[in-house]
């Protein structure tokens, strides 16, 4: 059963538009979010995060915001770039054996930025 | 340029056959990890790392083994590969355990 979900496989969005990409879970207690970005043949890179305390962070073009009584935290890109064009994973850091933490990711949208 | 190498970068391979990935960073993370990506599931958590010299389960652990000797390498083995092992494999790492863990580049591996 998915804890983290991500309900729309793709999104299209012109260059200089606003891409809103979403995402739900299903444990109240999760307090730790991450998105990451992926092209294909490489690795997830990390791109922003964000703790329960805030509900909102900021960095650069990109913005997370996190409403916890909805459990559904969304990424803001604008403006939306073509080198935008790529699959966001979010996932939520959970504390797991010990003294680490592992990652729950949903299973991905994938962006396009038209030109 | 600072970051994790995994090697190979892909591999077709027969099943029953034993393959060690390897996984390799320079930034002195105490934490390292193994996931598997498949179609429709996202990234799942194979093994994991806490410090050189400890290792843990993660959620889908069976027919692999790690080992973590020392800081900056974390390989890991399939003993005897199923197809079911076919997959994009990514290593990770992260300072902490609470830190955003950063990734190698994969590497894709086919069991025939």
């Amino acid at each position: 059963d998915q804890q983290v979900k991500q309900n729309s496989p793709s999104l299209s969005v012109q260059e200089g538009r606003i891409s809103i990409l979403n995402c739900d879970y299903t444990n109240s207690m999760f307090d730790y979010f991450l998105w990451y970005k992926k092209y294909p043949a490489e690795g997830p890179t990390f791109l922003i995060s964000i703790s329960s305390i805030k509900d909102k962070n900021e960095d650069g073009r990109f913005t997370v915001f996190l409403n916890k009584s909805a459990k559904h935290l969304s990424l803001h890109i604008v403006p939306s770039q073509p080198g935008d064009s790529a699959v966001y994973f979010c996932a939520a850091s959970v504390p797991y054996g010990g003294a680490t933490n592992k990652l729950i990711f949903g299973t991905g949208t994938l962006l396009a930025v038209q030109p | 340029i600072a970051g994790i190498t995994q090697a190979p970068t892909s591999q077709i391979l027969a099943a029953g056959r034993r393959m060690t990935l390897r996984c390799t960073q320079d930034m002195r993370h105490n934490a390292m990890y193994w996931y598997r990506q498949d179609l429709g599931l996202g990234l799942r958590l194979i093994h994991y790392s806490n410090t050189a010299g400890t290792t843990g389960k993660g959620e889908v652990p069976d027919g692999y083994s790690v080992s973590r000797a020392n800081t900056d390498d974390f390989p890991l083995t399939l003993a005897s590969a199923v197809p079911s092992q076919t997959s994009v494999y990514f290593c990770a790492s992260s300072a902490w355990g609470n830190q955003p863990q950063h990734f190698g580049d994969g590497t894709r591996l086919s069991i025939l």
